[in-house]
């Protein structure tokens, strides 16, 4: 089945106590990106990558790390959480990197950090 | 960047139009979206248009687009209450390297 599978679901952690999310995708999209959800703000870019090796900011980089080392996973890192970073975040992937492009999103992690 | 804009609740009873509206900024955007919400679950894209239509319909779904004004509506028809969900409102650029979301309308279907 084609689909986005983040890790874990739920999570609940202590300020500055390192954390990883897992995100990955078994349609060989090229494109892959993370958001944050937050009531009233809709969704907010994180990362986003294009391609292996390859990924950029978007508008709420600070506090966030990522790597593509692989086409298929996109980790989300959190060096030093802190509690203005609970939220609901979703990983999500698109086959290609231009014209429109309809993207595949995970379930969402909901973060906690206390 | 972008600002896209969204009221934040509607509600309407099983059978009636729902008309969800957005709003943006940026004149070139290029692809507008509409992705829907089910609680618990991830976005799934519903319907899309490109900025050179006016319209486009899809079985219950119309979408509108007015590049004059830079709006742009979800008409649902026929509302179930398997419609009931938070409606997001997308853009993006052709180059595809950010898009903007509104903040969600939370549709309320009444029996």
């Amino acid at each position: 089945e084609a689909q986005v599978t983040q890790n874990p679901r739920y999570l609940i952690t202590v300020t500055g106590k390192k954390l990883t999310v897992t995100c990955s995708q078994n349609m060989n999209h090229e494109y892959m990106s993370w958001y944050r959800q937050d009531p009233g703000l809709g969704l907010r870019q994180i990362y986003y990558s294009m391609n292996v090796e390859v990924t950029d900011k978007g508008d709420v980089p600070e506090g966030y790390k990522v790597s593509r080392k692989e086409k298929r996973n996109f980790p989300l890192i959190l060096e030093s959480p802190s509690p203005n970073q609970t939220s609901l975040y979703f990983c999500a992937s698109s086959l290609g990197t231009v014209g429109w492009g309809k993207l595949f999103f995970g379930s969402g992690t909901q973060l906690s950090v206390l | 960047g972008e600002d896209v804009e969204q009221s934040l609740f509607l509600s309407v009873r099983e059978g009636d139009s729902s008309v969800i509206n957005c709003t943006y900024t940026d004149s070139s955007s290029t692809y507008l979206y509409w992705y829907k919400q089910e609680p618990g679950a991830g976005l799934q894209l519903l319907t899309y248009i490109f900025s050179n239509m006016d319209m486009k319909q899809d079985q219950r779904l119309t979408v509108l687009l007015n590049k004059k004004d830079k709006h742009l509506s979800l008409r649902i028809a026929d509302t179930q209450t398997g419609d009931s969900a938070i409606y997001f409102c997308a853009v993006g650029p052709y180059n595809f390297n950010k898009f903007y979301f509104g903040s969600g309308t939370k549709l309320n279907v009444k029996p």
